[in-house]
C-alpha cells in the first residue's frame, strides 16, 4: 500500500498570506495525484489532478506542483473561503488508492 | 449538468448489512467509474473500492475485500455499495465519487451503527 503523507496536520494562518501544503508519497506515484477541498458537512471538492491541473472552475490562486514523490500545493493569497481541510489522493497505485490524513487551515 | 444522488441516512445495528445507492445523472458514466469513499466523525477520507462501468467490474481496498460488495444497474445508471457485518467502526459518511480522480461527488449518505 501507498501511504500519502501530508504536513503540516494544521497551519494557522491569515487571510492574504500565501501557504504552501506538502504531500509525500511512500513510493514514486508519476504525476497521478489529486488534491481536494474539504469544508465541514460537504462533500470534497476536486482542485487538482494530474499533480498540477487546476479542476474545472478553480481560481488561478490555486497551484500545485511535484512529480513521484514529493508534492506541493499553494495558495496565493488565502481568502476567507479557504479555510478548509485539504487533502491529496493518489491514483497511480489502483485498485488501491490512498488519501493522505488531511491538513487543516486553521484562522 | 453530471450529478450523483445518494441514497438516504441509515440507522443499523451491529452484525446487520446496509446498502447505499449512488445515481448518476446528466453526464456519461459508461467510460468512468464510480469510486466510495467513507469518512468517519473527525476522521479522513479512506477509499473502499470502485465499479469500473467499462469492464463491469468492481476493485476493493484488500481491507474491505471481505465485507464490501460493490454492483450497478447500468440502465439507471446506479451503483450500490454494500458493507456487511457491521461494526460500531463502521459508523461513517460514505460518499460516491466519479473517475480516477474524483470530479463529482455524491451528497453523503450518513450510516450509523449502534445498538
Amino acid at each position: 500500500e501507498i501511504v500519502m503523507t501530508q504536513s503540516p496536520g494544521t497551519l494557522s494562518v491569515s487571510p492574504g498570506e500565501r501557504v504552501t501544503l506538502s504531500c509525500r508519497a511512500s513510493q514514486s506515484i508519476s504525476n497521478n495525484l489529486a488534491w481536494y477541498q474539504q469544508k465541514p458537512g460537504q462533500a470534497p471538492r476536486l482542485l487538482i489532478f494530474g499533480a498540477s491541473t487546476r479542476a474545472t472552475g478553480i481560481p488561478a490562486r490555486f497551484t500545485a506542483s511535484g512529480s513521484g514523490t514529493e508534492f506541493t500545493l499553494t495558495i496565493s493569497s488565502l481568502q476567507s473561503d479557504d479555510f478548509a481541510v485539504y487533502y491529496c489522493h493518489q491514483y497511480h497505485n489502483w485498485p488501491l488508492y490512498t488519501f493522505g490524513q488531511g491538513t487543516k487551515l486553521d484562522i | 449538468q453530471v450529478q450523483l444522488v445518494q441514497s438516504g441516512p441509515e440507522v443499523k445495528h451491529p452484525g446487520s448489512s446496509v446498502k447505499v445507492s449512488c445515481r448518476a445523472s446528466g453526464g456519461n458514466f459508461q467510460t468512468s467509474s464510480i469510486n466510495w469513499v467513507r469518512q468517519a466523525p473527525g476522521q479522513g477520507l479512506e477509499w473502499l473500492g470502485r465499479f469500473v462501468f467499462s469492464i463491469d467490474m468492481s476493485d476493493y481496498a484488500q481491507k474491505f475485500q471481505d465485507r464490501v460488495t460493490i454492483t450497478a444497474d447500468k440502465s439507471t445508471k446506479t451503483v450500490y455499495m454494500e458493507v456487511t457485518s457491521l461494526r460500531s467502526d463502521d459508523t461513517a459518511v460514505y460518499f460516491c465519487g466519479r473517475g480516477n480522480y474524483m470530479d463529482v461527488w455524491g451528497n453523503g449518505t450518513t450510516v450509523i451503527v449502534s445498538s
